[in-house]
């Protein structure tokens, strides 16, 4: 099983609403990280897990909040977001627990956000 | 600073051809490259994954290659399919182990 899974695939919220994205993988990566990807433009880090402590928050701006709860999952939990936060939301995982990409990275298929 | 460029940004091209796409990367220092399919609004598949201390890698009908001291890598599709289309991203693991990308290729393969 080389897959990474992410819920939901589209979420479309208010700028007031609280929401949670998810992403599950049973690979035993020990690695796993967020990205943000707006259209036409490659994928934009935000958060890497590392033995599901975080390691790596490239400023991301606190209205979003990332929670590992254990190895197989990542969680990323919305609050107050603006418009410009919308955006396709890729979960990835690899197997170097180390967070430094030195493994194949697999990717989830994304939650494609829409802050109205 | 590493930089990937992809050229050409967009390639159309008939059922049946054998195609290359390019990267090039600015700095060699690089723990490995990777070769990613993108969807339309969808995840990212990972092809191909070439460590610096490899040439080449093979998975069916695709062929990556890396020159390191050139910084040059290419991925090479054979018979191309229509299934074939989409935008296809290189990405780098520099010095600092960070995942640096390349803007990708939108490739169409017309039936």
């Amino acid at each position: 099983d080389t897959e990474v899974t992410q819920t939901p695939k589209h979420l479309v919220m208010g700028m007031t609403n609280k929401k949670s994205l998810k992403c599950e993988q049973h690979m035993g990566h020990r690695a796993m990280y967020w990205y943000k990807q707006k259209a036409k433009k490659p994928p934009e880090l935000m958060f890497v897990y590392s033995y599901e402590k975080l390691s790596i928050n490239e400023s991301v701006p606190s209205r979003f909040s990332p929670e590992c709860p254990n190895s197989s999952l990542l969680n990323l939990h919305l609050h107050a977001l603006q418009p410009e936060d919308s955006a396709l939301y890729l979960c990835a995982s690899s197997q170097d627990g180390t967070g430094r990409m030195n493994t194949e990275a697999f990717f989830g298929q994304g939650t494609r956000l829409t802050v109205v | 600073k590493q930089e990937v460029t992809q050229i050409p940004a967009a390639l159309s091209v008939p059922e049946g051809e054998n195609l290359v796409l390019n990267c090039s990367f600015t700095d060699s220092a690089i723990y490995n490259l990777q070769w990613f399919r993108q969807d339309p609004g969808k995840g990212l598949t990972s092809l191909l994954l070439i460590q610096s201390s490899q040439r080449e890698q093979t998975s069916g009908r695709l062929n990556a290659s890396l020159d390191k001291s050139s910084g040059r890598s290419t991925l090479y599709i054979a018979a191309s399919q229509p299934g074939d289309s989409a935008t296809y991203l290189c990405a780098v693991v520099d010095s600092n182990y960070q995942l640096i990308w390349g803007a990708g290729t939108k490739l169409i393969i017309k039936p």
